[in-house]
């Protein structure tokens, strides 16, 4: 079955840009319906949707973080990334990447349906 | 921007518990909302999609209900694998945004 697996450096200093790739296995990034995502969860708090990417490089970005944000694909490469800029210890987090996959029955639902296993990025000096 | 709010934050249960979770929707959203649970230290499992539709291999004992901006998901009978953190989740012209999480521990 589809995996999904994130990977970048655990510690990024304040000010410094954060980077990491999601790597997908088991399944092609090219699908005509399907996005591919990145969500955060800081140490005890919920959810937080940063954006999403489809196949052929157009994104969505949560309005709240959009002027930090960057999210790319290399379909070559079965993987798609995400850069966020001027980072600060509110960034800390564990970053998850997920398929963000169309329902066959509701036309404009999406959920996500498969994630990775997480990393954590921790902002700090 | 849409916001999800989700009732209670937790709660405490005990295994065969009926157990149920609200989620509210600061616009109307048809039934264009998904459920996910988390337990600690792994990723979100996705469990429902369209208020009540049961991904392939969750337990009967999940459902959803609701429409437009009120929503429940219910656990009939807790299991000692419920005892996590439930979300609920909507997609509106392309943006997405979760509800702030209950967690549902031990009595």
């Amino acid at each position: 079955q589809l995996q999904l697996q994130e990977s970048g450096p655990g510690l990024v200093k304040p000010s410094e840009t954060l980077s990491l790739s999601c790597s997908v296995s088991n399944g092609s990034m090219s699908s005509s319906t399907h996005y591919w995502a990145w969500i955060r969860q800081p140490p005890g708090k919920g959810l937080e949707w940063i954006g999403n990417i489809y196949y052929s490089g157009s994104t969505y970005y949560n309005p709240s973080l959009k002027s930090r944000v960057t999210i790319s694909v290399d379909t070559s490469k079965n993987q798609f990334s995400l850069r966020l800029n001027s980072v600060t210890a509110a960034d800390t987090a564990v970053y998850y990447c997920a398929r963000h996959a169309p329902s066959s029955q509701h036309r404009g639902l999406f959920y996500f349906d498969y994630w990775g296993q997480g990393t954590l990025v921790t902002v700090s000096s | 921007d849409i916001q999800m709010t989700q009732s209670p934050s937790s709660l405490s249960a005990s295994v065969g518990d009926r157990v149920t979770i609200t989620c509210r929707a600061s616009q109307n959203i048809g039934n264009y909302l998904n459920w996910y649970q988390q337990r600690p230290g792994k990723a979100p499992k996705f469990l429902m999609y369209a208020a009540s539709k049961l991904q392939s291999g969750v337990p009967s004992r999940f459902s959803g209900s609701g429409s437009g901006t009120d929503f429940t998901l219910t656990i009939s009978s807790l299991q000692p694998e419920d005892f996590a953190t439930y979300y609920c989740q909507q997609n509106h012209s392309g943006l997405v945004t979760f509800g702030q999480g209950t967690k549902v521990e031990i009595k």
